[in-house]
């Protein structure tokens, strides 16, 4: 069964660095992954794609303080240079045979 | 500048029915597959459906879903619907349109999101 699992909760200071994850079931490992970001009271906004070679392509207008990268079943989210309208909720998702899957979200605080 | 505008959300009692329509504009509209997803109330999100483009004209549900939710496009009016019937308490969500990136659904993300239009299934 395809599943996304992320940390319900991550915080960072102000103008650090911080790193979602998102992990892909097992047998699932070699799916690419899309990021999106959702502020509060607002739709989601798509950050970028990351495929299991670590390589990432952003959407248009992402700065590039947001990056992802890879490692075995993990996708990661980097977001440098923590600026306070980086707080939000955080969602992964893939896509599979006739379905797609969302993680149940990261909620990023800004300390 | 790629806009979604969602709208046809409202309160319906359980069992009823009711049509989503999302107006497309910034994109060619019938190069790229579409999907609606829905996120109850401080939840997170949930894919509903989703569909390719015409030409190939692939079509997905999800689960809880399946057998009450028509998803369709109308590629001359740059319009994509979601069909919902015998809806239940728990289809209550802001229900998103959302893009995907290439024509054919499964095998591409989605890349553009729309505001969303709040659905309320109560008695």
């Amino acid at each position: 069964q395809l599943v996304l699992t992320q940390s319900p909760s991550a915080s960072a200071s102000l103008g650090a660095s911080v790193k979602l994850t998102c992990t892909l079931s097992s047998g699932h490992s070699t799916y690419t992954i899309a990021w999106h970001q959702q502020q509060p009271e607002k739709g989601p906004r798509y950050l970028l794609k990351v495929n299991s070679n670590g390589s990432h392509n952003k959407g248009d207008g992402i700065p590039d303080r947001f990056s992802g990268s890879s490692s075995g079943a993990e996708r990661y989210l980097t977001i440098s240079s923590l600026q306070s309208e980086d707080e939000a909720d955080y969602y992964c998702q893939t896509w599979g045979t006739g379905i797609k899957v969302f993680g149940g979200g990261t909620k990023l605080t800004v300390l | 500048e790629v806009q979604l505008v969602e709208s046809g959300g409202g309160l319906v009692k359980p069992g009823g029915s009711l049509r989503l329509s999302c107006a497309a504009s910034g994109f060619t509209f019938s190069s790229y597959s579409m999907n609606w997803v829905r996120q109850a109330p401080g939840k997170g999100l949930e894919w509903v459906s989703s569909i390719s483009t015409s030409t190939t004209n692939y079509i997905y549900y999800a689960d809880s879903v399946k057998g009450r939710f028509t998803i369709s496009r109308d590629n001359a009016k740059n319009s994509l619907y979601l069909q919902m019937n015998s809806l239940r308490v728990e289809d209550t969500a802001v229900y998103y349109c959302a893009r995907d990136s290439g024509p054919i659904t499964m095998i591409v993300e989605t890349d553009f999101w729309g505001q969303g239009t709040l659905v309320t299934v109560s008695s």
